[in-house]
């Protein structure tokens, strides 16, 4: 019940593209979404986040997509640029003073081709 | 601010040594935690600590592993004695708990042979 399954684990993109990331959860209790964006030999850095009382929300080029009766949630990446290439993870939490004890999914490489 | 500084980098020790990780969070955060990567299990919350008091430890693997937070600018995180299914890349991560934002370091490499 405490998994958050991610798809796809690869994805190649052209430049200027729309890449789509889709994770789900099963755990009723999260209510915090965030999306992480690592670069090789580098630390998760936060990209975006969403809790439940929106369906979307958007940051420049970044949108996430919220369904919370599907429990799904995606990510967006509008015009997508070969700087944007990394390993992209969702994850979820329940909030208060356990919204850091995040669980991840399991990752998904993005390749922007120039 | 100069971000989570973890040290060492990279480790590589012999299985049955003990390993010392060590971290120093964003100064004013009163959240820590520590995270480690493998390619098989991902990312693992490992323990994390507010006001410097452990809050759950649940993710700590066995007894071998062990992790301490003497005062709010410094953490360790120990493993002894260690064995090759320890080699992963361990993340120390800082917060407010306002923003609900992690702030990663560049994390540690440690390869036990």
């Amino acid at each position: 019940q405490q998994q958050v399954k991610q798809s796809p684990q690869s994805l190649i993109v052209q430049k200027g593209g729309i890449s789509i990331i889709n994770c789900a959860y099963e755990n009723t209790a999260f209510d915090y979404f965030p999306w992480y964006q690592q670069f090789p030999g580098k630390g998760p850095a936060l990209l975006i986040a969403i809790r439940p009382d929106v369906s979307e929300k958007k940051e420049g080029r970044f949108t996430i997509s919220f369904n919370k009766s599907a429990k799904q949630f995606s990510l967006h990446i509008m015009d997508s640029q070969p700087g944007d290439s990394a390993t992209y993870f969702c994850a979820a939490s329940s909030g208060g003073t356990s919204y850091g004890k995040l669980t991840f999914g399991q990752g998904t490489i993005l390749t922007v081709h120039p | 601010d100069a971000g989570v500084i973890q040290s060492p980098r990279h480790e590589v020790t012999e299985m049955g040594q003990e390993v010392t990780l060590r971290c120093k969070p964003i100064s004013g955060h009163d959240y820590l935690f520590w995270y480690r990567q493998t390619m098989m299990r991902g990312l693992e919350l490992l323990i994390y600590f507010n006001n410097n008091v452990p809050i759950d430890d649940s993710g700590m693997p066995e007894d071998r592993f062990s992790a301490k937070m003497p005062n709010a600018s410094f953490s360790t995180l120990k493993i002894q004695p260690s064995e090759p299914r320890d080699s992963a890349v361990y993340f120390c991560a800082s917060g407010t708990g306002v923003t609900g934002e992690l702030f990663f370091g560049e994390g540690s490499r440690l390869t036990v042979l």
